[in-house]
């Protein structure tokens, strides 16, 4: 069935060091990816976004991979910091979804000083 | 930065009661969504409008939820009766539409006694 998993459901960085939060998606049909932000008590804040005629792209200090050959995508995150502590999920769509989200699990980062 | 806002924040009621969460989208997107998350787990759409009319309902437990969107801007999701297992927080998402990334409020977390 459809799914988006996460590899790792938490993830300890050093402060000043780059994280990499890994996604494994199932659906061949996916072409729309989106990395959320989810602090405690919060909704989920959009981080960066990333379609699949693209491999990659960057925000600001962070970039998203994507490789539809292995279903799979990461966000890293360069020079983490404090406020970097949170959830992060990943979500995918498909054309034929309505463009609608699929979430999964969350993966728990946070930043040691 | 436009948001998207919900009320109530909490609501604490006893199962059998009634319950409403209201949600204002950021102006102007025409696209929006409910999503139900539990604790540990990313969100699950429940509903999704485009403008005043449902796109899907599908996973709305139509039983005891509803939803409405009537002049196509703010909406409201109710459950009668409430039930212990609908403890979760809610959350209210809107896009320009179903291409552009969806912009979350920080929800509503529902408790049952």
């Amino acid at each position: 069935g459809e799914s988006v998993g996460l590899h790792l459901p938490t993830l300890s960085v050093q402060e000043g060091d780059n994280s990499i939060i890994n996604c494994a998606y199932s659906n061949s049909a996916s072409d729309y990816f989106i990395w959320y932000k989810q602090e405690s008590g919060k909704g989920p804040q959009f981080i960066i976004d990333i379609r699949s005629n693209m491999d990659k792209r960057q925000g600001q200090r962070v970039t998203v991979l994507l490789n539809k050959t292995v279903k799979h995508l990461s966000l890293q995150i360069a020079a983490t910091q404090p406020g970097d502590s949170a959830v992060y999920f990943c979500a995918e769509s498909h054309s034929g979804s309505a463009r609608q989200l699929t979430f999964g699990s969350g993966t728990q980062l946070t930043v040691l000083p | 930065e436009a948001e998207v806002a919900q009320s109530p924040r909490y609501k604490i009621t006893e199962k059998s009661q009634a319950v409403a969460f209201w949600c204002d989208p950021i102006s102007g997107h025409a696209t929006l969504y409910w999503y139900r998350q539990i604790l540990g787990q990313g969100p699950e759409l429940l509903v999704q409008f485009q403008d005043e009319s449902v796109v899907d309902d599908s996973q709305l437990p139509k039983d005891r939820f509803s939803a409405e969107r009537l002049k196509g801007v703010d909406s409201t999701l109710k459950i009668q009766p409430a039930e212990l297992g609908d403890s979760a927080m809610y959350l209210c998402a809107s896009s320009l539409d179903g291409n552009q990334p969806q912009h979350f409020g920080d929800g509503t977390r529902l408790s049952i006694l």
